[in-house]
């Protein structure tokens, strides 16, 4: 059974810090890696996906790196803001045919907060 | 564009009393649809994922079903509700065919009292 794990649980920073936000998974056999953003009270938001191929992918001052075979991955995020306070989530795909390839395993997040 | 609605986003139900949520996507079609169940402390957890119409799949053991009377629409129910039901439930939509993202909707907040 997949476990997807999220260290650090909370994290608070200085504005204009750069972090990172860090994620393991016991299987790695999955299809993708994707990190979201929630707000509070609200929905998800996608940030990036990495396919298993994939070592990492950048958006804007986000960067995720992925080593399948190790199974981590990492959230980079540069020079941080206010703006950027939430919980960030990683989920990891699993792997195979069928209807299993469209599961997300979720780590429980880390609570940014990023103090102006 | 698409969009993901859900509904109701607030909901106080007494233990023992029925449920249904109902989620439905516009501007696409043929898509997947799912249920998660975000609970203090417990992170995200898949409930149920449709591939089409009248196909549900069932992730976990639980007194909740799901149905899919039309391709955007996917609906949560229960008929009597614990109090361990309780928490913040998700709707999500990804592409029939590829596996990309999972679009989520906003959420419907569920207590039972």
């Amino acid at each position: 059974k997949q476990e997807v794990t999220q260290i650090p649980a909370a994290l608070s920073v200085p504005e204009g810090e750069n972090l990172v936000l860090n994620c393991s998974f016991t299987d790695s056999a999955i299809y993708n890696l994707q990190w979201f953003r929630q707000d509070p009270g609200k929905g998800l938001t996608s940030l990036l996906l990495i396919q298993s191929s994939q070592r990492e992918q950048t958006s804007g001052r986000l960067n995720a790196s992925l080593d399948k075979s190790s199974g981590r991955s990492t959230l980079y995020i540069a020079a941080s803001q206010p703006g950027d306070s939430a919980t960030y989530l990683c989920a990891v795909s699993a792997g195979g045919s069928g209807g299993s390839n469209y599961k997300l395993t979720f780590g429980k997040g880390t609570l940014l907060t990023v103090n102006p | 564009s698409q969009t993901i609605h859900q509904w109701p986003a607030t909901l106080v139900q007494p233990v023992g009393s029925p449920l249904s949520l109902e989620c439905t996507v516009e501007g696409t079609s043929n898509p997947n649809l799912y249920w998660y169940r975000q609970a203090a402390g417990r992170g995200l957890q898949l409930l149920f994922y449709s591939v089409g119409i009248g196909q549900i799949s069932s992730e976990v053991p639980q007194n909740l079903s799901a149905s899919r009377p039309q391709d955007r629409q996917f609906i949560l129910s229960s008929k009597k509700l614990l109090l361990s039901d309780s928490g913040f439930y998700l709707c999500a939509w990804s592409v029939r065919l590829v596996q990309e993202t999972q679009y989520f909707g906003p959420g419907t907040r569920l207590l039972v009292l």
